[in-house]
């Protein structure tokens, strides 16, 4: 069975930096592509992230690019998100996701709040 | 970046009627298009890919149709469990991924 289970949320100040993890089981992650998919409170969803099955290609949107990472560890199954230089607009639940093509496996999500 | 617009916002319908999602690309994506459904307090669940596809163990009342820029997603008899959020998202170029905003499905 395919578990997705993240951590590492919490609240942190503006400016700030924060790591998220993903533990994967049921499948080897080595094996496809992950992603990092938030929502704000009584928001929608909003791509954010992407790593590719061999870790070698990434892809960010540009709300976030420059400041947060994006990272895997095949041989742990772990997938990371470092975030940096935290705004107030970042706060949300943070969604580990697997695809295919089709996001078909998600986290429980992880809240992240960015306030002082 | 691909737009994806979504309407309405909010339906309204009763248990037992039918539901119709629309879903609206800017511009095409071929068939590389799902859904998912999202309860309150829960993380979204794949309902179908490829437009028309449903996910491992989505009931039959639930399909989806379309291809190019103009999809729908429709439930034949609704369920109390169906009153949810539903979010249609492109995924025609990795990396390049895009949601619309959302349908709320609610019990009138």
């Amino acid at each position: 069975e395919v578990q997705l289970v993240e951590s590492g949320g919490g609240l942190v100040q503006p400016g700030g930096s924060l790591r998220l993890s993903c533990s994967a089981s049921g499948f080897a992650l080595s094996s496809a592509s992950m992603h990092w998919v938030r929502q704000a409170p009584g928001k929608g969803l909003e791509y954010v992230s992407t790593i590719s099955s061999d870790g070698f290609g990434t892809h960010y949107a540009d709300s976030v690019k420059g400041r947060f990472t994006i990272s895997k560890d095949n041989s742990k199954n772990m997938l990371y998100f470092q975030m940096s230089s935290l705004r107030p607009e970042d706060t949300a639940v943070y969604y580990c996701v697997r695809s295919s093509y089709w996001f078909d496996y998600w986290g429980q999500g992880t809240l992240v709040t960015v306030s002082s | 970046e691909i737009v994806m617009t979504q309407s309405p916002a909010t339906l309204s319908v009763s248990p037992g009627e039918r539901a119709t999602l629309s879903c609206r690309a800017s511009q095409s994506v071929s068939s590389n298009l799902a859904w998912y459904q999202q309860r309150p307090g829960q993380a979204p669940r794949l309902l179908i890919y490829g437009a028309s596809t449903r996910a491992t163990g989505i009931p039959a009342r639930f399909s989806g149709s379309g291809s190019g820029t103009e999809f729908t997603l429709t439930i034949s008899s609704l369920q109390s469990e169906d009153f949810a959020v539903y979010y249609c998202q492109q995924y025609n170029s990795w990396g390049l991924y895009t949601f619309g905003q959302g349908t709320k499905l609610e019990i009138k």
